[in-house]
């Protein structure tokens, strides 16, 4: 059966250190895996698109790697401040029909 | 300004009761997507639009009824049928289906 999964367990990291947050899939050939980041009470808001062809994105103090062979994508968030604080999905598009099928979700406590 | 609205914030329903939440966009998307997140949970796929007078189900359909008639609305009905409605409802938008979704605000639906 097709599985995303990310960790999830509670990420606690110190103010200025570099989260990593790993999104892991079985059973799927996705063309493009996105990140959003959701906070309490609210909607997932659009991070990054990462395509197939594509190992690194980057924005600003984002980046975003995609492994097809491993079927895992890593999200780092370097030089981490509290307002980072906040859960984050990974998603990517199901096998037979054009939605997203979202990730559970990590969540990042930054420590100041 | 351009975005996503759904209304009520919150929502009360009785037992045996349909209720109708709104979702409207003004991004001139064709695509649009409703989403069920339970508390410390993942979001997860109820219907979906690619374009207006077409949607199909998603994972847990059973229960919700959806219509497009309009480019700019997608409104969802929870039905007497779905027995554990208790959740936080999320609404979204994207230009063409798979592609980056925006998202509305939420609609959080309790039984009184």
């Amino acid at each position: 059966s097709q599985k995303i999964e990310q960790n999830s367990e509670a990420l606690n990291i110190q103010e200025g250190k570099t989260a990593t947050l790993t999104c892991n899939y079985t059973n799927y050939s996705p063309a493009y895996l996105q990140w959003y980041r959701q906070d309490p009470g609210r909607g997932p808001v659009f991070l990054l698109l990462i395509r197939e062809n594509e190992k690194e994105k980057r924005k600003e103090r984002l980046k975003v790697t995609f492994d097809t062979t491993l079927k895992q994508s890593l999200f780092h968030i370097t030089a981490s401040q509290p307002a980072d604080s906040a859960t984050y999905l990974c998603a990517l598009e199901g096998t037979g029909r054009r939605a997203l099928t979202f990730g559970s979700g990590t969540r990042l406590q930054v420590q100041p | 300004d351009g975005g996503i609205t759904q209304s009520p914030k919150y929502l009360f329903r009785k037992e045996g009761q349909n209720v109708t939440l709104s979702c409207e966009q003004n991004l001139n998307h064709d695509a649009m997507y409703w989403y069920r997140q339970d508390p410390g949970q993942g979001l997860r796929l109820i219907y979906y639009s690619q374009i207006v007078n077409d949607f199909q189900k998603g994972d847990i359909a059973e229960g919700y009824s959806v219509s497009r008639e309009k480019k700019e609305s997608f409104p969802l009905t929870v039905t007497s049928a779905q027995k554990n409605p208790t959740a936080f409802y999320l609404c979204a938008s994207s230009k063409g289906a798979g592609e980056t979704q925006y998202f509305g605000p939420g609609t959080r639906l309790l039984v009184l």
